[in-house]
């Protein structure tokens, strides 16, 4: 089945704790791309890449940072999270330059204390 | 930056009955695709439908379908016989043929369905 993969779904941890939200498709997409969703502000864009080795920085790039080693792959990193980051994030990946249909996935709930 | 407005937080619509969510966006593009995306209470985000810019005939998807306006930028979606199940946040977002790579989305409309 074709699908974006999150890790960890939910997740609730302390002010500068380090944290690592995994995202995996099996759909041998190019791009792939992280986005956070707030009560009143929609999906704003992260991070997103390419392809392999290409990342580049969405509209709220600001303490997070990403990697993308593998195709299949996109890490979302919080070095130092802090609260303003308690928010649902959403993986997802489209095939490169078509029209812009992007598969999800199903979202990761953050909260930080 | 491209931006995309939706002017209605919340709307409900009475179960069977028609309703319209509307969207606007600004862009000096001429080559773009628009989308409308649901969200669901399970937080999955679903694509309802897609429309292609140089496309002059509006999309359609069962009961779902769109009013694409071009020239005055606007793109609102029409549901029919709405469901229970039709409940949802809605968002529509833009998509640039060149160059930007990103998918804009608005804050989304909340729509209730009364049974």
């Amino acid at each position: 089945e074709a699908q974006v993969t999150q890790n960890p779904r939910y997740l609730i941890t302390v002010t500068g704790k380090k944290l690592t939200v995994t995202c995996s498709q099996n759909m041998n997409h190019e791009y792939m791309s992280w986005y956070r969703q707030d009560p009143g502000l929609g999906l704003r864009q992260i991070y997103y890449s390419m392809n392999v080795e290409v990342t580049d920085k969405g509209d709220v790039p600001e303490g997070y940072k990403v990697s993308r080693k593998e195709k299949r792959n996109f890490p979302l990193i919080l070095e130092s999270p802090s609260p303003n980051q308690t928010s649902l994030y959403f993986c997802a990946s489209r095939r490169g330059g078509v029209t812009g249909e992007l598969f999800f996935g199903e979202g990761s709930r953050l909260t930080v204390l | 930056a491209q931006t995309v407005t939706q002017s209605q937080p919340e709307m409900s619509v009475q179960e069977a009955e028609t309703v319209t969510l509307s969207c606007t966006y600004d862009t000096s593009e001429s080559d773009y695709y628009l989308f409308w995306y649901k969200q669901p209470p399970s937080r999955q985000m679903i694509l309802v439908i897609r429309q292609e810019a140089y496309k002059q005939q509006n999309a359609t998807e069962n009961r779902f379908s769109v009013n694409f306006q071009k020239a005055a930028k606007s793109f609102s979606l029409k549901i029919s016989d709405s469901q229970l199940g039709d409940a949802a946040m809605y968002f529509c977002a833009y998509y640039s043929g060149a160059g930007s790579y990103q998918l804009t989305f608005g804050k989304g409309t909340k729509l209730s369905v009364i049974p």
